[in-house]
């Protein structure tokens, strides 16, 4: 039920764009994305609920695609700051099991390095 | 300051040994969650709570245990403790079980097994 990441790791100089891909084999009821540095406390960037459903955030931004049941998050012109490591975290919906309902579950990551 | 507390921040003991975890949730937050995570891993979900009740479980040993108490502090019991229980672990509360609210991490406890 760990929802996939990919890539693994991306390697980018400060402006480039990039996107991180999660997808899940489960019906979706939320999607969450987190930002952790090193040695750090993951920190939360945004929550997407409905299909189709995008957020931003200054120069991040998300999208759901329910039907698909992925969600990507894209960072556009990237500052040193975005370094770090991305996790995606899925609720799936409570018609797959009541039981599951608020089980955020994170997939491995996404290494994301921003050279100047 | 997350608002979400976590002691110890550092615990160093052996194997066979028996350690206590402990989370004191944001104010207002009624869900609090447990995460593993090794040495550049990911976040394995362990177990949420949710008023006092277990809500949801991960992949957690019978070796671990938890609880939620009625002021919302929850406990992470690690027992039998094994080399490979290194970890830092994460305790993170939310306002509600699930949907639109935030997940917010405490700064985790760091636990080396000798």
């Amino acid at each position: 039920q760990q929802p996939v990441q990919s890539p693994q790791a991306v390697i980018l100089r400060e402006g480039e764009d990039a996107v991180i891909n999660c997808s899940s084999s489960k019906a979706l009821y939320s999607v969450h994305w987190y930002r952790q540095k090193h040695g750090e406390a993951p920190v939360f960037l945004m929550i997407l609920l409905k299909g189709g459903e995008q957020k931003g955030h200054d120069k991040i931004s998300a999208s759901f695609n329910e039907k698909k049941q992925q969600s990507s998050l894209y960072l556009t012109a990237s500052q040193l700051s975005y370094s770090g490591t991305y996790f995606c975290g899925t609720e799936i919906g409570a018609n797959a099991g009541g039981t599951s309902y608020g089980k955020l579950t994170f997939g491995q990551g996404t290494i994301l390095t921003v050279h100047p | 300051d997350s608002g979400v507390t976590q002691t110890p921040k550092h615990l160093i003991t052996a194997t066979g040994q028996r350690v206590t975890l402990r989370c004191s949730p944001r104010s207002g937050d009624l869900s609090v969650y447990w995460y593993q995570q090794s040495l550049d891993q990911g976040l394995q979900f362990l177990i949420q709570y949710y008023n006092g009740e277990e809500r949801a479980k991960g992949n957690i040993l019978e070796r671990f245990s938890a609880q939620q108490f009625p002021d919302l502090h929850s406990e992470l019991n690690l027992s039998s403790l094994e080399l490979g229980d290194s970890a830092l672990y994460f305790c993170a509360s939310r306002r509600g079980g699930a949907g639109a609210n935030v997940l917010t991490f405490g700064a985790g406890s760091r636990l080396t097994v000798l």
